[in-house]
């Protein structure tokens, strides 16, 4: 089955201690990314990946980290999470060369930092 | 700071109803839009996308394009208590890459 698979799906941290967020996609897709999603907010851009070992800041970069060492992973790391990081986190993957540019989301991380 | 605007809602409407969308954007450059649909706890799923002006019909669904008013909108005819979520309006900014930028998001509620 095509998906796109992120752990854990809930998560509670305390402010400091360093996490990853898994992410990772079957379909062969180059370009992956990760948006927050806060209330009245709607989805924002942390970071994307046109393919491996290119990535590019989004609208919220700040705080977080990525890594594309492989085509089909693109983990979310924050190395020193604050309670402002407190939010609902969605990996996407799409084919580049797909005009429809339909991106296929992940379940969902929901992270709490207290 | 390119922006996408919605009209947060929350929108209802009566079953069997026409429900109508709209999202503003800044960047005049963009040049596809996309609708995606998100129910509540769930990831959004693409139900619509266009870059052409004018109109583009699928099922139910029309999505509305208008350059050079900057306005996108997305019509859902007979409307169903199944269309009940939350709707994302996004646009790829011009000189991108692929950077997506969403809107915030108009809460819709079809009354049975």
């Amino acid at each position: 089955e095509a998906q796109v698979t992120q752990n854990p799906r809930y998560l509670i941290t305390v402010t400091g201690k360093k996490l990853t967020v898994t992410c990772s996609q079957n379909m062969n897709h180059e370009y992956m990314s990760w948006y927050r999603q806060d209330p009245g907010l709607g989805l924002r851009q942390i970071y994307y990946s046109m393919n491996v070992e290119v990535t590019d800041k989004g609208d919220v970069p700040e705080g977080y980290k990525v890594s594309r060492k492989e085509k089909r992973n693109f983990p979310l790391i924050l190395e020193s999470p604050s309670p402002n990081q407190t939010s609902l986190y969605f990996c996407a993957s799409s084919p580049v060369d797909s005009r429809d540019e339909k991106l296929f989301f992940g379940s969902g991380t929901q992270l709490s930092v207290l | 700071q390119k922006e996408v605007e919605q009209n947060s809602g929350p929108l209802s409407v009566p079953e069997g109803a026409i429900a109508s969308l709209n999202c503003t954007y800044s960047d005049r450059g963009s040049q596809s839009f996309f609708w995606y649909r998100q129910y509540s706890g769930k990831s959004p799923e693409l139900i619509m996308f266009i870059y052409s002006n004018g109109d583009k019909e699928d099922g139910r669904f029309t999505a509305q394009l208008n350059k050079a008013s900057q306005y996108v909108s997305l019509l859902i005819r007979d409307s169903q208590p199944s269309d009940s979520a939350t709707y994302l309006c996004a646009g790829i900014s011009s000189g991108s890459a692929r950077q997506l930028t969403f809107g915030s998001g108009t809460q819709l509620t079809v009354l049975p």
